[in-house]
């Protein structure tokens, strides 16, 4: 079992779906991160979180720290919102990044 | 620009030679991380360094491996006697760890290398 478990892997969505992709680890962490990972491999941070929840316009992200998970919520999705998203948890001491295998969304016009 | 960067972007070799990269991290950055991500996959952990301290490596780092980061500014990640399972973007982040962060990596655009 992988420490940091993504779900959906894949995901298709009409524009303007409210999207929601989910993520549980396993492991100690200090912080949990939301990244955005465009064709072309760079990867881009959306939100870190060690509690409760973040807003950056239409992007959410909440985590509960007793139960492992964390949730990305995406309002009004666009096409643009086109990319994978990766959970990543940085561990305790080391505070490495431990990825999940990512989402790959897509949104249809 | 400030961010990460990673030179060169793109690599295609053959069989058995051996590859260098560089990742020149954000300048007041004293941590280093060398991540590898195959196709579909999520990245992985290689290897990190302190300023110039290599303080964990991961077992995927095979022998043919190595990762210096001199005077603890830039990085380099050689392989040798490259195999066609090398083929994976290689990805570099650096962070600044201080007393109050929670270390936040900035990653580079990464390597893409091809072997043959």
């Amino acid at each position: 079992k992988n420490e940091v478990e993504q779900s959906p892997q894949n995901l298709t969505a009409q524009e303007g779906e409210f999207i929601t992709i989910n993520c549980s680890y396993s492991v100690g962490i200090s912080a949990l991160h939301w990244l955005q990972q465009h064709p072309g491999g760079g990867i881009v941070s959306l939100f870190m979180l060690s509690s409760g929840k973040k807003k950056h316009g239409r992007l959410i992200a909440t985590i509960n720290i007793q139960e492992k998970h964390s949730s990305l919520h995406i309002t009004a999705s666009h096409p643009r919102d086109s990319a994978v998203y990766i959970c990543a948890v940085s561990i305790v001491g080391t505070y490495k990044y431990i990825f999940g295998t990512g989402t790959r969304l897509k949104v249809l016009a | 620009d400030t961010g990460v960067s990673q030179n060169p972007r793109h690599k295609i070799t053959k069989r058995g030679q051996n590859v260098t990269f560089r990742c020149d991290p954000i300048s007041e950055h004293n941590r280093l991380y060398w991540y590898r991500q195959t196709l579909g996959q999520g990245p992985e952990f290689l290897t990190y360094f302190q300023n110039e301290a290599q303080l964990e490596k991961s077992r995927l780092l095979s022998d043919r491996f190595s990762a210096e980061r001199p005077k603890g500014s830039f990085s380099t990640l050689e392989i040798q006697r490259t195999e066609q399972g090398d083929s994976a973007m290689y990805l570099c982040a650096s962070s600044f760890l201080g007393t109050l962060t929670y270390n936040e990596q900035f990653f580079g655009p990464g390597t893409r290398l091809t072997v043959l």
